[in-house]
């Protein structure tokens, strides 16, 4: 199983849609990101978390909240789907015991029609 | 602004060949840096990471250096070979306390090396 473990892989949307995107991890680190992928964008953050009780917003939160519900799992919400939020979005985690390199997970394709 | 700048975009080369990627950033002020590979429509996966205290690391055909102040990291990769073809992003993890910095543990990244070797 992969360390980070993203749900959908793909998914495709209608405007106006509310819908969620999980992620989990096993490696048991403290700190959880997602960012989005936009081609000529490179990646932005959009929301990260320290800990169950640590939520921050990133660059580019608007349109978008998160959810951690355990030190394992970090879910990101679109309440109401529109076509510009149509990109790449990669959750991934971090700590301080492997010097904060990331491990990323396989990413979620997301459509919005 | 901090930011992370990767040059060239783009680069293509005959099988076997050594090449150099780079990497340059405008804060010497770094955490650490890390080299990530992308295949098309994947994920990101880590190739290396170098603390702020350290020159380089090596992992295989891969050899990465920092020189912080400067501001500027190199992946080299010998040998090449055709299955190396992807995308090479290089991140940056700045310090906190910089006005108008970024946050603690926020990953700052380039626009990516899209690196093709041919047979």
């Amino acid at each position: 199983d992969a360390d980070v473990t993203q749900t959908p892989r793909n998914r495709i949307t209608k405007t106006g849609k509310r819908i969620m995107l999980e992620c989990s991890q096993t490696k048991g680190h403290d700190r959880m990101y997602w960012y989005r992928q936009d081609p000529g964008l490179g990646l932005q953050l959009i929301y990260y978390s320290f800990d169950v009780k640590d939520i921050n917003k990133g660059e580019i939160s608007d349109g978008y909240s998160v959810s951690r519900q355990a030190q394992a799992k970090f879910s990101l919400s679109l309440e109401s789907a529109i076509p510009n939020q149509t990109a790449l979005y990669f959750c991934a985690t971090s700590d301080r015991r492997v010097g904060y390199g990331y491990t990323f997970g396989s990413g979620t394709r997301l459509t919005v029609v | 602004k901090q930011e992370v700048t990767q040059i060239p975009a783009a680069l293509s080369v005959p099988e076997g060949e050594n090449l150099v990627l780079n990497c340059s950033f405008t804060d010497s002020a770094i955490y650490n840096l890390q080299w990530f590979r992308q295949d098309p429509g994947k994920g990101l996966t880590s190739l290396l990471l170098i603390q702020s205290s350290q020159r380089e690391q090596t992992s295989g055909r891969l050899n990465a250096s920092l020189d912080k102040s400067s501001g500027r990291s190199t992946l080299y990769i010998a040998a090449s070979q055709p299955g190396d073809s992807a995308t090479y992003l290089c991140a940056v993890m700045f310090l906190p306390g910089v006005a108008g910095g970024t946050s603690y543990g926020k990953l700052t990244f380039g626009q990516g090396t899209i690196l093709t070797v041919h047979p």
